[in-house]
């Protein structure tokens, strides 16, 4: 059980490359998610799905693409990276439970993106 | 957009003293909140969580207080240890698909040996 993967964990584009960040889950949760963070800041959502299938967008989807073929994985897509995509990305993925779901989370260890 | 928000960006303690970290939301409509740890380099950890209908809730070492009234969060660390350093982030869950979260600035906790 690995849990939730990333890869890569380092990267560096230049603006106007496209790329693909991989997400895996073995744990068979429905829910999966993408955030990014910067620098001092908090988690900020890109792009979420409840299920194979469907996907939907966060609170900054610009710039990204998603998809969701299969339970275990959601790659996410930047289509032609800018400067302001360098960040740490994180995938999520979880379960509910009518207790709620907080201690079902699992994030992934993260990406380092720096576009130059 | 209403948000999730911290007061101090930095908190500096003890070691053996107790730590409070706070957290303001502005969305009285929040239902959940979770508080998660995060360590360098590493993707967050959750501590431990609330609901609205609770106004307090005990983990271990943790103490997690809710204030509707003031939209208030404080997650109260007892005896704080150095591997306790790390930044703490308050995050609202944004409605009931599955772990769509808003995220506060973060607060970081540095304790002193």
């Amino acid at each position: 059980n690995a849990g939730v993967t990333q890869t890569p964990k380092f990267q560096v584009l230049k603006t106007g490359q496209s790329m693909t960040l991989q997400c895996a889950q073995d744990m068979n949760h429905e829910y999966m998610s993408w955030y990014r963070q910067d620098p001092g800041m908090g988690l900020r959502l890109i792009h979420y799905s409840v299920g194979a299938g469907i996907t939907d967008q966060g609170e900054v989807p610009n710039g990204y693409n998603v998809s969701r073929s299969t339970t275990e994985d959601f790659p996410l897509r930047l289509l032609s990276a800018a400067p302001s995509q360098t960040s740490v990305y994180f995938c999520a993925s979880s379960y509910w439970t009518l207790q709620g779901f907080g201690n079902t989370i699992y994030f992934g260890e993260g990406s380092w993106l720096t576009v130059v | 957009g209403e948000s999730v928000g911290l007061h101090l960006p930095t908190l500096s303690v003890q070691e053996g003293d107790n730590s409070i970290i706070n957290c303001a939301y502005s969305n009285s409509a929040s239902d959940y909140f979770i508080w998660y740890k995060q360590e360098s380099g590493k993707g967050p950890q959750f501590i431990i969580d609330i609901r609205s209908n609770m106004d307090k809730r005990q983990g271990q070492r943790v103490t997690v207080l809710l204030n509707k009234t003031v939209k208030h969060l404080s997650l109260q660390i007892a005896a704080t240890q150095p591997g306790d350093s790390a930044v703490y982030f308050c995050a609202e869950n944004l409605g009931n698909a599955g772990n769509m979260l808003t995220f506060g600035g973060g607060t970081r906790l540095m304790v002193k040996p």
